[in-house]
């Protein structure tokens, strides 16, 4: 089991361009997570999964998209990067709700916006 | 709202003392709290959780942690740390919802020798 992958692990942008972030579990988790880190901040949430076909905005949603590609897949999109973007990607999953399960987390993407 | 708060943000310890980190929390209901470490460079772990029960919850690694609901605490602790042992460590609070968690802003433990 490979848990939580993501590409890339690292990346630097130009304002303006766009990219997309890919996680993918292989746990048969139904829950699926992206939270940004910065410094002094913690963790925040951007968006979510509850199950597959669904998705829900978190804490910090602007500037971002997500897609719920199949049960093993979540990926993240920034349309147009800013330098506010700039931080560490997490993504996580679990097996139902956060609330009650273990989230297992991706070793993160690190992305530098210019 | 709700709401979780690490009032250290950094803490140095010798190895082979005792650590307690702090974390308090605001939740109206019986609240679902974790306690996750970040290494350096990596992704983050559980190292326990606690739903109901027992209030002093044992992790991995040799982690505790004692939920106290009159003072709205949920206190890491550990008797004798280790080089090892030096991450960041986050208390987190399970929603409302029960669709996320919602993270304090973190502890830096360094371990001298």
């Amino acid at each position: 089991n490979a848990g939580v992958t993501q590409t890339p692990k690292f990346q630097v942008l130009k304002t303006g361009q766009s990219m997309t972030l890919q996680c993918a579990q292989d746990m048969n988790h139904n829950s699926m997570y992206w939270y940004r880190q910065d410094p002094g901040m913690g963790l925040r949430l951007i968006y979510y999964s509850a199950s597959e076909g669904t998705t829900d905005k978190g804490e910090v949603p602007n500037g971002y998209n997500v897609s719920r590609l199949n049960k093993r897949e979540f990926s993240l999109r920034l349309e147009s990067a800013a330098p506010s973007q700039t931080s560490v990607y997490f993504c996580a999953s679990s097996l139902q709700g956060a609330t009650y399960n273990e989230q297992f987390f991706g070793p993160g993407t690190r992305l530098t916006v210019l | 709202a709700q709401s979780v708060t690490q009032p250290d943000i950094h803490i140095t310890v010798s190895e082979g003392a005792s650590l307690e980190l702090r974390c308090n929390y605001s939740y109206g209901a019986t609240p679902y709290l974790f306690w996750y470490v970040q290494s350096p460079g990596q992704g983050l772990q559980l190292l326990l959780k606690y739903f109901s029960g027992d209030t002093l919850v044992q992790g991995i690694k040799g982690f505790e942690a004692e939920f106290k609901r009159s003072q709205s605490s949920f206190n890491l602790r550990k008797p004798s740390v280790h080089w090892s042992d030096a991450a960041e460590y986050f208390c987190a609070v399970g929603n409302q919802a029960g669709t996320a968690l919602i993270f304090g802003k973190g502890t830096t433990l360094s371990v001298s020798s």
